[in-house]
């Protein structure tokens, strides 16, 4: 399995909002409704901000969301805040257990 | 609240086996609701889904890892283990553990950082 496809970089002015991609083949994002989205700020641990495609888990503003087309999942933040510089992570399950990630999207708030 | 801690030497030598653990704090390793899984990342670099195991002891692993990867779990410590064989400067990474619902991990241990030199 390779990893998912993301861009390296993304940006936005405050206030703007800003769509991250994650693109897979038929045997991983394709297949199943199985994509989830983590946030990384710098010597922190991730943080899920999404499940399953769509799903946000308590505390995460409604700000974040999510969805998927094909092979190509989307992370949207809205109403960007200076907090939200990031790195973001999407992965997805590919079967037999198996997790893949993308190789991490940094975002800046400019 | 459930809680995890990773643990281990934080410098390894080339060719030797890289041995970490990881204590749940907050709740049971025994839960049906959760996986125990490891990920990496390199200095730099992103994540790298290593391996999770189940309380029962089934495992499951990153296939480009799969033969140098042995995971497992001890209850009665609440806690889960990862030994990774062999290992190069390729796996100098931050090793962080998790709590795996299926599809995704949500909560982190806050990660331990792993060198690999002589």
């Amino acid at each position: 399995q390779s990893a998912l496809t993301q861009p390296p970089s993304a940006s936005g002015s405050p206030g703007q909002s800003v769509t991250i991609s994650c693109t897979g083949t038929g045997s991983d994002v394709g297949a199943y409704n199985y994509v989830s989205w983590y946030q990384q700020h710098p010597g922190k641990a991730p943080k899920l901000m999404i499940s399953e495609v769509s799903k946000r888990p308590s505390g995460v503003p409604d700000r974040f969301s999510a969805s998927k087309s094909g092979n190509t999942a989307s992370l949207t933040v809205s109403g960007l805040q200076a907090e939200d510089e990031a790195d973001y992570y999407c992965s997805s399950y590919a079967g037999s257990n198996i997790l893949i990630f993308g190789g991490g999207t940094k975002l800046t708030v400019l | 609240q459930l809680q995890l801690q990773e643990s281990g030497p934080g410098l390894v030598k080339p060719s030797e086996t890289l041995s970490l653990s990881c204590t749940v704090s907050g709740g049971s390793i025994s839960s049906s609701s959760y996986s125990w899984g490891w990920i990496r990342q390199p200095p730099g670099k992103g994540l790298e889904w290593i391996g999770n195991i189940y309380y029962s002891g089934s495992t499951y692993s990153n296939p480009s890892l799969k033969s140098r990867v042995t995971m497992s779990v001890d209850t009665s410590k609440n806690q889960f283990s990862l030994k990774l064989s062999s290992v190069t400067a390729a796996d100098t990474a931050v090793y962080y553990c998790a709590g795996r619902r299926f599809s995704y991990m949500d909560v982190w241990g806050k990660g331990t950082t792993v060198t690999v030199s002589s």
